[in-house]
This record gives C-alpha cells, structure tokens and sequence, in this order.
C-alpha cells in the first residue's frame, strides 16, 4: 500500500533557527515528490518539486533533500520567520497512477519570537 | 494569471442533502483534481479529470461524483451527506497529464450538520 508518513506531528521553534522536516515512503514505482506549504484555511503552496534523479533543490530559504534508495526525503528551513508558521506537506507521484498524489498528514510548525 | 478558483468558500448542508462544488482551472490547463482534507487527515485524493474525461478516481463511494466541462471548469458532486463529509475540498490544475506539479485552489470548507 503507498504510504507517507511525515515527522515531526508538530514543531514549535523560535525566529532565526533552523528546522528539518521528514518524510518517509513506500510509494513505487516512484516518480516525484513535492513539498508544500499550507496556510490554515488555504490550499496548498507548491515548494519544490523532486525526481528520482535529484539529491538536493533549494527554493530560497527552503531546502529539500531526496534518497530515492531509502525513500526518504526532507526539508530544511533556514534562519525561519514567523511568516513560516504554517503546515509542510509532503506529497509523493507514483508512476502508476497518473499525475494522483499520495499525501502525507504534514508537519505543523510555528514559529515564535 | 489568475489562479484556481475555487466556489463556493464555505458550504453549510444538512446531512442527507446534496453539495455541488465548483472549480474553474488555471487558463490553459486541461486536468482538474479533487482531494479531501479532512480534519487531521491528509490530503486524500478524490477524482482526476482531463479533457472532459474522468482518468483516476481515489477510494470514496459513487456518492462522490464529479465531471468537466468543455471550458475545463469541474464540479464536485456530493450525495446523500454524511457527517464525515464535513471537510476542506481543495481542487488543482496542470497541464495535461502534467507531471510539473500541479496548483492547488483555496478550497471550498463543507460543513454538514
């Protein structure tokens, strides 16, 4: 069964620190992975986009890293704003299904003074 | 360039009622894309649509049922409502059978009381 799994649940950091988020698979046969951002009571916000052959894409302060081999993928948030509270959702394409996303439940950050 | 739109905003039904949902795509793109957000859920994909026809359908009852029009435009159908329905119904669009990702509207939040 094609699964996401993403941790942490929540995380709480203060302004100006670092983060990473993770996400974990069994999606195969896989074809991308993506990251996005959602505001509470918005749709979601395309970060970026990952295939099987990227290991690293940076989107301004947002970072994600992909190992096709053990499925995992993150995403690292530098120097963090408050502007960043918001729920980080991974979302990982098979090959199979067409262009359906199988979505994890998300990470919900806030950030603080 | 305008966005997905997504209509109405907020939904308030009776159980056993029908809800009808609209989304108008990004100009120019073909497949439209249905997914439920359920409180505490994931993203669980709906219904998929491109060129008029419906390509991928998740695991949700006939009672969920949807099509696309000539401009593109889709419309979510719900029958006979049920409590769990209550959820935020998110709609994308891409390109045909595009694999770039996809731009996700604000949603329509389905209350069914």
């Amino acid at each position: 069964k094609n699964q996401v799994e993403q941790s942490p649940q929540s995380l709480i950091i203060l302004e100006g620190k670092n983060c990473t988020l993770q996400c974990n698979y069994t999606v195969s046969p896989f074809s991308n992975l993506r990251w996005y951002k959602q505001d509470t009571g918005r749709g979601p916000v395309s970060l970026t986009i990952m295939t099987f052959s990227e290991n690293t894409k940076s989107n301004g302060r947002y970072t994600a890293t992909l190992d096709a081999d053990t499925k995992q993928s993150s995403l690292h948030i530098t120097a963090s704003q408050l502007s960043d509270s918001a729920s980080y959702i991974c979302g990982v394409n098979g090959t199979g299904g067409g262009n359906k996303l199988t979505f994890g439940t998300g990470t919900q950050l806030k950030v603080e003074l | 360039e305008a966005g997905v739109t997504q209509s109405p905003t907020h939904l308030i039904k009776t159980r056993g009622q029908q809800a009808t949902l609209r989304c108008s795509p990004i100009s120019g793109h073909t497949s439209v894309y249905w997914y439920q957000q359920a409180l505490g859920l994931g993203l669980q994909f709906l219904l998929w649509y491109d060129e008029g026809e419906e390509r991928n359908r998740g695991n949700f009852p006939p009672r969920f049922s949807g099509r696309q029009f000539p401009n593109y435009s889709s419309e979510l159908n719900v029958n006979a409502l049920e409590l769990e329905d209550s959820a935020l119904y998110l709609c994308a669009s891409s390109l045909s059978w595009g694999q770039n990702g996809y731009t996700f509207g604000s949603g329509t939040r389905l209350t069914v009381v």
